[in-house]
């Protein structure tokens, strides 16, 4: 089944405990991307990456890191999470490197930092 | 500054009752204009992408509409399994701008 795939569904930690969000497709996508959604502010980009080795930062990448060293992973990085950084994050993904294609997404991570 | 402004907040209809949706936007240079649904606990999944005013594209109770500004979202006949919530999202030159969604809720 094409998909994609982010790890842990939930996660609860604590300020400064680094973490790292997984994310997989199995589509051979090009694009991939994360975003976090929060209350009244909707959708907010991180970071993108149109390919292998390439990363751009996003509307809100501050406090995240982020590689692409395979075409499938895309593994989000928080190295000192802070309790703003509580939010309900997505992966996702799209065949050709744009911001006007169809985008997969993955079924979300939610993170607490306490 | 580019914008997404989705109305109402939040919507609720009896099944059978059909309604709009609406999607504004001020943007410089549209590329696309795209339309996602989203259950509770999932992720948004792809339902439209319309690219010129006057374009319309329809999904079984679901037709999608563009102008100039906005675009429409019309549900016809809503049935219970209809409620999610629905998300705008536009290509301007270099980005992607979601709005902040309309929640419909449909009873029967």
């Amino acid at each position: 089944e094409a998909q994609v795939t982010q790890n842990p569904r939930y996660l609860i930690t604590v300020t400064g405990k680094k973490l790292t969000v997984t994310c997989s497709q199995n589509m051979n996508h090009e694009y991939m991307s994360w975003y976090r959604q929060d209350p009244g502010l909707g959708l907010r980009q991180i970071y993108y990456s149109m390919n292998v080795e390439v990363t751009d930062k996003g509307d809100v990448p501050e406090g995240y890191k982020v590689s692409r060293k395979e075409k499938r992973n895309f593994p989000l990085i928080l190295e000192s999470p802070s309790p703003n950084q509580t939010s309900l994050y997505f992966c996702a993904s799209s065949f050709r490197p744009s911001f006007n294609e169809k985008l997969f997404f993955g079924s979300g991570t939610q993170l607490s930092v306490l | 500054e580019d914008q997404v402004t989705q109305s109402p907040e939040a919507l609720r209809l009896q099944e059978g009752e059909s309604s709009s949706l609406n999607c504004s936007y001020t943007v410089s240079g549209l590329r696309g204009l795209f339309w996602y649904r989203q259950d509770p606990g999932k992720g948004p999944e792809f339902l439209f992408t319309l690219y010129s005013a006057g374009e319309e594209k329809e999904k079984e109770r679901l037709k999608a509409t563009l102008t100039k500004k906005e675009s429409f979202l019309h549900i016809t006949a809503p049935k219970p399994e209809d409620s999610a919530t629905y998300l705008c999202a536009v290509h301007n030159t270099d980005k992607l701008i979601f709005g902040t969604g309309t929640r419909l809720q449909v009873f029967p």
